[in-house]
């Protein structure tokens, strides 16, 4: 079946630190890849998305680029600050399914 | 505006108390489910519709119930709570097709004692 896997958290960083939170997906076929974010007291929302490999999602200065060869979905920004501080969902979504598949979910705490 | 609300937001209750959580969406999604947050586990699925008067569990259904009797709503339904489905709750909602993400809810917070 499908799975995603997330580094657990928490990750703790400074203001203007570089972000990487790790995603691998085993999965059938070529399924789209997502990244939620999840600010305190709200539900989810959409950060970044790609649909085939290579390609590259990009939002609010996060990336996250699509890697069939290691199947990853790796997300970066190279300056995070402290309205940052969320949790974060990576997910997959198979094109022979319709449930997604989710990630754990990272904590990120950014400090001033 | 395009949203998914959910009501209501908190909820306390006994164990044994009927109880129903709604959820609407306005974007004409075909595809509905609802999951459930808890701390170390993730969001888990409890049930999903893929369009009218089609549901299907999810991983986690005990003790859960739903219907989808029109396109905009699906509320879930505890017919006898109980202390272990103390939780935080989120209804979703998207178009058919692999390449749409989730628009979710705000949330339901729910005590069950």
């Amino acid at each position: 079946g499908n799975s995603v896997t997330q580094m657990e958290g928490p990750v703790t960083l400074s203001e203007e630190a570089f972000l990487t939170i790790n995603c691998t997906y085993t999965a059938t076929g070529y399924p789209s890849l997502f990244w939620y974010v999840q600010y305190p007291g709200e539900g989810l929302q959409l950060l970044l998305k790609a649909t085939k490999a290579d390609d590259k999602g990009s939002n609010k200065g996060f990336e996250a680029t699509y890697r069939k060869e290691t199947t990853s979905f790796h997300l970066e920004k190279g300056s995070v600050q402290v309205s940052d501080s969320a949790v974060y969902f990576c997910a997959l979504l198979s094109g022979g399914s319709y449930i997604p598949t989710f990630g754990r979910g990272t904590s990120l705490i950014v400090h001033p | 505006e395009a949203q998914v609300t959910q009501n209501p937001r908190y909820l306390i209750t006994v164990t044994g108390k009927k109880l129903t959580v709604t959820c609407s969406q306005n974007m004409n999604h075909e595809y509905m489910s609802w999951y459930r947050q808890d701390p170390g586990l993730g969001l888990r699925q409890i049930y999903y519709s893929m369009n009218v008067e089609v549901t299907d569990k999810g991983d986690v259904p005990e003790g859960y119930k739903v219907s989808r009797k029109e396109k905009r709503n699906f509320p879930l339904i505890l017919e006898s709570p109980s202390p272990n489905q103390t939780s935080l709750y989120f209804c979703a909602s998207r178009r058919q097709g692999p390449a749409y993400e989730q628009y979710f809810g705000p949330g339901t917070r729910l005590t069950v004692t």
